[in-house]
């Protein structure tokens, strides 16, 4: 069974440009969790769809967005970057929503400059 | 690789010794505790989860410890082999499931395993 898909893996922006980032769940997983992962405050929540929605969301700005497609595949949407925004955004995905077992891709790793 | 972090706990091992990784959780409300791994260009990968209503469970060569009272879990790798280094992060839930799920990550712990 093929794992946790994000693309693109490396990505390079500039100040002031958008970002939209693509994650596949494990086939027949329902629930997609985003995480961003910085070295100065670790990874944190940024939000958890299920079902198309979006059930619950962490402390970030409402730059941060996803969304979440009937074949459960979710893309997170980044506006007018920071340079703080450099991370490792992280998706992960389970079978239900709050699931114990959440299955993580490798990641992408997004530069602004 | 992927750097986690300039300036995460470190643990240095010899291999066939054992590991133990320590984390502080804040929530006294959480009910669900989990410990991954993350390799180096690698996402977090589960290792092992205990419920608030245990205080250890065992998985293959590692153990989970979570002492309630003083808020503290901790992670013991038995016969540590140079595959296992990598960081490890705890995680914590303040529910097992339903609405409010968020897990909230300590910061790591760098193993190194030496051969």
């Amino acid at each position: 069974k093929a794992g946790v898909t994000q693309t693109p893996r490396y990505l390079i922006k500039t100040r002031g440009q958008q970002v939209t980032l693509s994650c596949s769940p494990i086939s027949g997983h329902r629930s997609v969790s985003w995480y961003q992962q910085t070295p100065g405050q670790g990874l944190q929540f940024l939000f958890e769809y299920f079902s198309e929605t979006q059930r619950n969301k962490g402390n970030f700005p409402g730059r941060f967005s996803g969304r979440q497609f009937s074949n459960s595949r979710s893309e997170m949407n980044v506006s007018t970057l920071e340079l703080g925004d450099s991370a490792l955004y992280l998706c992960a995905s389970s079978l239900d929503p709050g699931g114990r077992e959440q299955y993580f891709g490798p990641g992408t790793r997004l530069t602004v400059t | 690789g992927e750097s986690v972090g300039l300036h995460l706990p470190t643990l240095s091992v010899q291999e066939g010794d054992n590991s133990i990784i320590n984390c502080a959780y804040s929530n006294s409300a959480s009910d669900y505790f989990i410990w991954y791994k993350q390799e180096s260009g690698k996402g977090p990968q589960f290792i092992i989860d205990i419920r608030s209503n245990m205080d250890k469970r065992q998985g293959q060569r590692v153990t989970v410890l979570l002492n309630k009272t003083v808020k503290h879990l901790s992670l013991q790798i038995a016969a540590t082999q140079p595959g296992d280094s990598a960081v490890y992060f705890c995680a914590e839930n303040p529910h097992s499931g339903g609405s409010n799920y968020k897990l909230t990550f300590g910061k790591g712990t760098l193993l190194t395993v030496n051969p």
